[in-house]
């Protein structure tokens, strides 16, 4: 299947920072991606769609202000936690979205994730 | 999305067949099935998708009823590497709610040496 990378697979800051999480399609160009969040024990909840050259689209409930999102190349998102809190702790994951006829066929491929710690 | 009923968790004992079902009984016509797994802090695996007929890749088969209302994913022969949550997922293949995936709580295999 196609690979998407997630980078970092960890972090830990402090209250307050910003946290920069990155997700890259390798072998194909994903015109759509997705970030997800993962609290323990629960299901992916979708953050966001982003759609490369234009604004990401923010699921109910999500901040658009604090989750910024950025989706400059058909192989790279980025997603920016700012000013993290302790509750922002969670599991972010990526994913991307190969187009039609391309030999992944529509199917989502998931980065690794990234779990994010908040002191 | 088409909603699916999985059980919680289930058991199999390494080197059997692990048979996973998934009820989707409102299932429209042009959504698919889609199965993923994620094993633990790892993101979700794409396994195999299908639409009316019976699907088989490297991982898995996919077996879908007649009348496209329920499912199973067959793993031929369970390692302990299969040891995951299996989410069932039904969407468009294209159009509009065909980017998503909405994932329910999913089963939880757990393969016994």
């Amino acid at each position: 299947g196609a690979v998407v990378s997630q980078h970092p697979s960890r972090v830990i800051c402090k209250s307050g920072t910003s946290v920069k999480i990155e997700c890259r399609s390798l072998d194909f160009q994903a015109t759509t991606m997705f970030w997800y969040r993962q609290f323990p024990k629960q299901s992916l909840m979708l953050m966001a769609t982003s759609n490369e050259g234009s604004k990401a689209t923010y699921e109910q409930g999500v901040e658009k202000d604090k989750f910024l999102i950025n989706h400059a190349s058909l192989t790279l998102s980025t997603l920016t936690v700012t000013s993290a809190h302790p509750e922002d702790s969670s599991f972010y994951i990526c994913s991307a979205r190969a187009p039609s006829g391309s030999i992944a066929k529509n199917i989502q491929y998931f980065g690794a994730g990234t779990r994010l710690s908040v002191l | 999305d088409a909603k699916t009923t999985q059980p919680p968790s289930m058991d199999c004992a390494e080197g059997r067949a692990a048979n996973l079902p998934c009820n989707h009984s409102t299932i429209s016509g042009n959504e698919y099935v889609y199965w993923y797994r994620q094993i633990h802090s790892q993101g979700p695996q794409y396994i195999i998708h299908g639409l009316k007929n019976n699907e088989t890749n490297e991982m898995a088969s996919l077996i879908i009823t007649e009348d496209r209302k329920s499912s199973t994913l067959i793993l031929p022969h369970a390692t302990l590497r299969d040891t995951a949550v299996y989410y069932c997922i039904v969407r468009p293949y294209s159009g509009a709610g065909s980017y998503q995936l909405t994932f329910g709580k999913g089963t939880k295999l757990s393969v016994i040496p």
